[in-house]
């Protein structure tokens, strides 16, 4: 089956900084997501992206987030000045033009410090 | 707005024995979809089933069925033949029939299955 692949798996920073986490959707998708799920809790709507551009966006997205698809394959998300309570789990997924199903990435675990 | 409600937290069953997970909604839209995730220990998020609130038929897949109760909003599933593997987080999740997958996500039941 296809995946989502996101990277890193993994992201450690300093509050303040600015993080990109990254995701490569499968290649035929073309509607994409981002969610999060801070640790214990439940996993929150962030972001939809579609045709280049936010289709919704959640109380959580604020102005410190962005998401862009800059070459037409990854799609990322961009947190200009991290805080603490950013650390979460965050989501990339995406799906196709029928909307079966919708496929989750692996999550990239950020953790600001 | 969609609220997802899961009453319990921790479920445990014996291997081969079977769970039963609930969940219950709150909507006020007539078309909308129902899904319940598994999220073991990778954190990955893994679609289990899917019900369509049109579909009056219960959706089955393998060992995981549903219960879904449109009058009642409720919609929990079954794990029969209860494997050490789907020992995980089970969420249970709504989206609209718009078919934009903004999920809304019940607060999970995590599931211990032992040997």
């Amino acid at each position: 089956e296809p995946e989502v692949t996101q990277t890193p798996s993994h992201q450690v920073t300093q509050m303040g900084q600015e993080v990109i986490l990254r995701c490569v959707p499968i290649s035929n998708h073309l509607y994409f997501y981002w969610y999060r799920q801070i640790l214990g809790q439940k996993v929150e709507f962030l972001v939809s992206f579609y045709n280049n551009e936010i289709s919704e966006k959640s109380e959580i997205f604020d102005d410190q987030f962005s998401v862009e698809r800059p070459d037409g394959s990854n799609f990322t998300l961009k947190i200009r000045s991290t805080k603490l309570e950013d650390s979460a789990m965050y989501f990339c997924a995406g799906t196709g033009a029928t909307n079966e199903k919708l496929f989750f990435g692996s999550g990239t675990q950020l953790s600001v410090l | 707005a969609q609220t997802v409600t899961q009453s319990q937290p921790e479920m445990s069953v014996q291997e081969a024995e079977t769970v039963t997970l609930s969940c219950t909604y709150d909507t006020s839209e007539n078309n909308y979809y129902l899904f319940w995730y598994k999220q073991p220990p990778s954190r990955q998020m893994i679609l289990v089933i899917r019900q369509e609130a049109y579909k009056q038929q219960n959706a089955t897949e393998n060992r995981f069925s549903v219960n879904f109760q449109k009058a009642a909003k409720s919609f929990s599933l079954k794990i029969s033949d209860s494997q050490l593997g789907d020992t995980a987080m089970y969420f249970c999740a709504f989206m609209t029939g718009t078919n934009d997958y903004k999920l809304s996500f019940g607060a999970g039941t995590t599931v211990t299955v032992r040997a």
